[in-house]
C-alpha cells in the first residue's frame, strides 16, 4: 500500500524558514517530489528526489532519508506569495505517484 | 511553449446529464493521468495511461470512464454525474523514463453539478 503523512497546516512570517516534514510508507518506492499549489490553481513542481541527501533550488530544498522513510521540504526567506499548500508525491510501481493529503503554508507578515 | 492544456476551465452540468472533460499535450509523453481533487483535499487519482494501455484505480467509481485516442489527447467521460461529482479534475503527464518523475499538471477543469 501507499500512504503519506505530513502535518495539515503550518504557519509563518516573512523572511523566516519553515520546514515541512513527510513520511512515507510506499511498496517499490523510488522517489519523493515536492508540489507547490495556489488556491484555484494547478500544482506545480518543486523538487525530486531519489537519493539521499539534500537538493538545493534557490529558496527552496528538498531532503531525503530513504533508511527512514522521510523527507522534508525547506523553504527560506519567505515571501507572503508562498502561502500555498504542498504535497509530498511518493513514486513507486509503475509510475504511480501518491499524494500526501497536503500542507498549508500561511504567511504572515 | 509545450504544455498540457484542459478543456473547458469551468464546465456546469446537471445531475445526470453526461459531461466530457478534455486534455491535450504537446509535451509527447507518454504518460497521462486524471486526477480529481476536492476542496482542501489532496488529488486522488482516477485512471492513467501508460502509452495506450489503460489501468483503472480500484476505488474509481463506474460513472468515471476514460479514452486516450492518441498520444496527444486524453478524455474523461463522466456518465451520469451526481452532486459528489463536483469537483477540480486535472491532467497530468510525464515522461516514461524512471529518473523523470516529474508531473507537467494542466490548469483543471471546475465542474459543477446542478
Amino acid at each position: 500500500g501507499q500512504s503519506l503523512e505530513q502535518p495539515s497546516e503550518v504557519t509563518a512570517v516573512e523572511g523566516a524558514i519553515v520546514q515541512i516534514n513527510c513520511t512515507y510508507q510506499t511498496s517499490g518506492f523510488y522517489g519523493l517530489s515536492w508540489y507547490q499549489q495556489h488556491d484555484g490553481g494547478a500544482p506545480t513542481f518543486l523538487s525530486y528526489n531519489a537519493l539521499d541527501g539534500l537538493e538545493e533550488t534557490g529558496r527552496f530544498s528538498s531532503f531525503l532519508s530513504r533508511s527512514d522513510s522521510y523527507g522534508y521540504l525547506l523553504l527560506q526567506e519567505l515571501q507572503m506569495k508562498d502561502s500555498a499548500s504542498y504535497f509530498c508525491v511518493s513514486w513507486g510501481g509503475s509510475y504511480i505517484p501518491t499524494f500526501g493529503r497536503g500542507t498549508s503554508l500561511i504567511v504572515h507578515p | 511553449d509545450a504544455m498540457v492544456i484542459q478543456n473547458p476551465r469551468y464546465q456546469v452540468t446537471q445531475f445526470g446529464k453526461p459531461v466530457t472533460l478534455s486534455c491535450s499535450q504537446t509535451l509527447n509523453h507518454n504518460v497521462m493521468y486524471w486526477y480529481q481533487q476536492k476542496s482542501s483535499q489532496a488529488p486522488k487519482l482516477l485512471f492513467h495511461y501508460y502509452d495506450k494501455d489503460f489501468n483503472n484505480e480500484a476505488d474509481t467509481p463506474d460513472n468515471f470512464q476514460s479514452r486516450r485516442p492518441n498520444t496527444s489527447f486524453c478524455f474523461l467521460d463522466i456518465r451520469s454525474p451526481g452532486l459528489g461529482d463536483a469537483a477540480m479534475y486535472l491532467c497530468a503527464t510525464s515522461g516514461s523514463a524512471t529518473g523523470n518523475e516529474k508531473l507537467f499538471f494542466g490548469s483543471g477543469t471546475q465542474l459543477s453539478v446542478l
